[in-house]
């Protein structure tokens, strides 16, 4: 079935410094790869996202590479700072006329910003 | 826009008692819904898929007769356990997308409801 790997399971980064994510993907199909920051208890934010048809997408601070050839996918945090302290999660789905777009996540990332 | 609720937030019942948890779409239609359930520390897994007006589609061991989802209107998913045991504590969190906007592809969650059986 579809599977998404996600690593490092935990990182910790002096602030200011750059954080990476990275995430490796099972499925061909899938087309749409989204991030995930949640803050305990609450619901994950959409932090950025990449459609298989890009290579890469920035905003601000965070960007988003793909590699569909290799099926890897990685999250850049740059200039991290202490708010940026939160679980991560990357997540895959496809989307077609027999693909209901449902989400596969990886199994998260537990990111501590030192100040 | 794009505003997903549920509600309850929290809910504490006893065992072999059964809970219903909404799913709202505020301001779209979602003719799809999806049904996660997280333990602590852990990711997000996917429970089942609930389509507007026909069955849910369950992920592979995940048993339909005890999460029983109800998709009737198009901003509308319930999600209720029967005969909830202490194992069945945990957050359950709904999403939707709407697909008639220009980001169709996202999906919108809802804050989620945490489940306690005593």
């Amino acid at each position: 079935g579809e599977n998404v790997e996600q690593h490092p399971s935990t990182l910790s980064v002096q602030e200011g410094d750059s954080a990476v994510i990275k995430c490796t993907y099972s499925d061909s199909a899938s087309n749409y790869f989204p991030w995930y920051k949640q803050e305990l208890g609450k619901r994950p934010q959409l932090i950025i996202d990449i459609r298989s048809n890009v290579g890469e997408k920035k905003d601000q601070r965070i960007a988003v590479t793909l590699n569909k050839t290799a099926k890897h996918f990685s999250l850049h945090i740059t200039e991290t700072q202490p708010e940026d302290s939160a679980v991560y999660f990357c997540a895959a789905s496809s989307h077609g006329s027999s693909n209901t777009g449902k989400l596969i996540f990886g199994q998260g990332t537990t990111l501590q910003v030192k100040p | 826009g794009a505003v997903v609720s549920q509600h309850p937030s929290r809910v504490i019942c006893k065992s072999g008692t059964s809970v219903k948890i909404e799913c709202r779409s505020l301001d779209f239609q979602a003719t799809t819904m999806f049904w996660y359930r997280q333990f602590p520390k852990k990711s997000l897994m996917l429970m089942a898929t609930s389509n507007e007006g026909s069955k849910a589609t369950y992920e592979q061991g995940v048993e339909k007769d005890k999460f029983l989802i109800n998709h009737a209107s198009l901003t509308l998913s319930t999600l209720t356990v029967t005969s909830a045991h202490p194992e069945d504590s945990s957050f359950y969190i709904c999403s939707a997308r709407d697909q008639t906007s220009g980001r169709r592809y996202e999906q919108y969650f809802g804050p989620g409801t945490r489940l306690t059986v005593t």
